[in-house]
């Protein structure tokens, strides 16, 4: 079967790093994305990994491991702006994506 | 310049009223999505299109329909709403299906509220 699953919510200081985690289980994989979206908005694309590694991206970053099937966020100098859900999502072999619920972001000063 | 475009914003109707929601876009994308997304959940594939060839989740009521007449334009009829059919109702795009991954680009969303 499929499934995946992240963190339900976290919260982080303004400044601060933080890192999403993400877990999924599946037989075919084509890449893994990460979302963000903010309250009441549409989600706004991330990241993308196909390979095993880091990209970064400015302040976000985000790892693969497909042995291990998982992915993480990394979010470094956190700011206000930055309080939103972080949505993780892997392509499956038909390429469809495979959605997680959302980690919650909160922000504090 | 909006990309995905979504008509309208915020939608009431009253239960077992009929709607139907619209979706355009400029990027000449093959491939639409039409997405439920209820609070703090998962966004729920409920269609796409690569290009006119219609994919119907296996799961999707039949309650929900969908029509593309052309490239630029999607729409969502909801026969008869439920209230468990509130919710947001994302439109998406994308470039290619099926070569490899392509992000998706997603509309803002229409806020569907049955009274």
């Amino acid at each position: 079967g499929q499934n995946i699953d992240q963190p339900t919510e976290m919260t982080a200081t303004e400044g601060a790093i933080v890192q999403i985690n993400c877990t999924y289980q599946t037989s075919g994989f084509n890449g893994l994305f990460w979302y963000q979206q903010h309250a009441g908005e549409a989600p706004t694309f991330l990241s993308y990994n196909v390979l095993d590694g880091l990209e970064e991206k400015g302040r976000f970053s985000s790892f693969l491991s497909r042995s291990k099937g998982y992915s993480y966020l990394l979010l470094k100098e956190l700011q206000m702006k930055d309080s939103a859900s972080y949505l993780c999502a892997f392509m499956d072999s038909n390429y469809q994506l495979i959605w997680g619920a959302g980690t919650k972001l909160i922000i504090k000063p | 310049d909006a990309m995905v475009i979504q008509n309208p914003r915020y939608q009431v109707t009253q239960f077992g009223k009929p709607v139907t929601l619209s979706c355009s876009q400029t990027l000449n994308h093959n491939v639409m999505y039409w997405y439920q997304q209820k609070s703090s959940q998962a966004p729920k594939l409920l269609f796409h299109y690569y290009d006119k060839d219609f994919n119907n989740e296996a799961d999707t009521p039949d309650n929900f329909q969908s029509r593309r007449p052309n490239t630029s334009f999607c729409f969502l009829d909801i026969r008869s709403p439920g209230l468990g059919d509130a919710a947001m109702y994302l439109c998406a795009t994308s470039r290619v299906a099926g070569q490899g991954a392509d992000e998706q680009y997603f509309g803002p969303g229409t806020r569907l509220t049955v009274t």
